[in-house]
């Protein structure tokens, strides 16, 4: 079955340093891939979108990649602050004649001072 | 200013009743979709519609039902139903198909008493 996985486990980080969030699929082959940041109680909130031909992707302290080969999108935040703490989840569209996005299940970002 | 309202944010239910939320947007968006949260997890689709007096199943459509009789509005019934109604659901928008990103509401908490 089609399957979108991102670690599951809270990453605690400290301030400053750079935040690495993995997220992997099987069973199909995305045009795109997008990023969302939710906060608790509040819905997810659009950051990065990335295609399939493009591999790096930036926007201020924010990096996605995408390999296409691996099925991993990796979502870095450089400098990370106390402020970035939050839930973020990668969403694909699955082009199975479904035209909505399918959501992984998030990773939870703490960011330490 | 333009966005995408769900209204109420906290609704109870007692058992065995139907309860319809809703959902609004300004933001001239054709599609627009309705995710459940579950505690810890990701977003599952319940349905999704494209086009005004359109509308199709997602992943968890049973016990729900929608409709779409104008571009503005996507009120989503959760009937007796659903067996475990309970959780948070989210209300979405975009521009359309292909990789445009979406647009969420501040969610609406179901709990049944």
């Amino acid at each position: 079955s089609q399957k979108i996985e991102q670690n599951s486990e809270a990453l605690n980080i400290q301030e400053g340093k750079t935040a690495t969030l993995t997220c992997n699929y099987t069973n199909y082959s995305p045009a795109y891939l997008q990023w969302y940041r939710q906060d608790p109680g509040r819905g997810p909130v659009f950051l990065l979108l990335i295609r399939e031909n493009e591999k790096e992707k930036r926007k201020e302290r924010l990096k996605v990649t995408f390999d296409t080969t691996l099925k991993q999108s990796l979502f870095h935040i450089t400098a990370s602050q106390p402020a970035d703490s939050a839930t973020y989840l990668c969403a694909l569209d699955m082009q199975t004649g479904r035209r909505a996005l399918t959501f992984g299940s998030g990773t939870r970002l703490q960011v330490q001072p | 200013d333009g966005g995408i309202t769900q209204s109420p944010k906290y609704l109870f239910r007692k058992e065995g009743q139907n309860v319809t939320l809703s959902c609004e947007q300004n933001l001239n968006h054709d599609a627009m979709y309705w995710y459940r949260q579950d505690p810890g997890q990701g977003l599952r689709l319940i349905y999704y519609s494209q086009i005004v007096n359109d509308f199709q199943k997602g992943d968890i459509a049973e016990g729900y039902s929608v409709s779409r009789e104008k571009k503005e509005s996507f009120p989503l019934t959760v009937t007796s139903a659903q067996k475990n109604p309970t959780a948070f659901y989210l209300c979405a928008s975009s521009i359309g198909q292909g990789a445009t990103e979406a647009f969420f509401g501040q969610g609406t908490r179901l709990t049944v008493v």
